[in-house]
């Protein structure tokens, strides 16, 4: 079946740090991926997706690039700020098998501090 | 554009006791999910509607969970009797029936199984 494998977390980075957030997936078919956000008492927001290999989604500075040959989407930021302290979720979506629901992994809590 | 609109957002119980969470979506969204999130883990798919038909509900524990979307608009999700194992963030979502199209989240409704 289909899974999701993200990096545990949590993870504390000072402001202006270099962000990586693993994730690896687990596909029978053709996935589609997404980066998902939670802010502290927020709903799930959408960050980032990518439909096919050697896409790359970016959106509010981060990045994720799909890696077929590694089945990887690991997000990426340059230069963290304390308003992205919040918690990301790796997720996949088979859409080769119909219109699929997302799979998501655990989820990685980030803080950022001044 | 109105968002998903899920109520209540909080609910305590104590086992045994029965409860109900509604959930509309964006308009003209056919499709809509229940998800579960435990705390620490990434959100668990209970039930797919399309339109008010059933698409997956493989993951729906039915001899204590039911949901329903009669109209194919908003839908509600129960779980009688609940237990402890049921607490957790109920998320709703939904999309746009064709493939590969985003899924919006509400904000969910946290229960507390006493």
């Amino acid at each position: 079946g289909n899974s999701v494998t993200q990096m545990e977390g949590p993870v504390t980075l000072s402001e202006e740090a270099f962000l990586t957030i693993n994730c690896t997936y687990t596909a029978t078919g053709y996935p589609s991926l997404f980066w998902y956000v939670q802010y502290p008492g927020e709903g799930l927001q959408l960050l980032l997706k990518a439909t096919k290999a050697d896409d790359k989604g970016s959106n509010k500075g981060f990045e994720a690039t799909y890696r077929k040959e590694t089945t990887s989407f690991h997000l990426e930021k340059g230069s963290v700020q304390v308003s992205d302290s919040a918690v990301y979720f790796c997720a996949l979506s088979d859409f080769t098998s119909g219109n699929t629901p997302l799979v998501f992994g655990k989820g990685t809590r980030l803080s950022v501090i001044a | 554009e109105a968002g998903v609109a899920q109520s209540p957002r909080y609910k305590i119980i104590e086992k045994r006791q029965s409860v109900a969470f509604w959930c509309n979506p964006i308009s003209g969204h056919a499709t809509l999910y229940w998800y579960q999130q435990i705390l620490g883990q990434g959100p668990k798919l209970l039930i797919q509607f399309q339109n008010n038909g059933v698409v997956d509900d493989s993951q729906l524990p039915k001899d204590r969970f039911s949901a329903e979307r009669l109209k194919g608009v908003d839908s509600t999700l129960k779980i009688q009797p609940a237990k402890l194992e049921d607490s957790a963030v109920y998320l709703c979502a939904s999309s746009l029936a064709d493939l590969s199209t985003e899924a919006f989240f509400g904000q969910g409704t946290r229960l507390t199984v006493v």
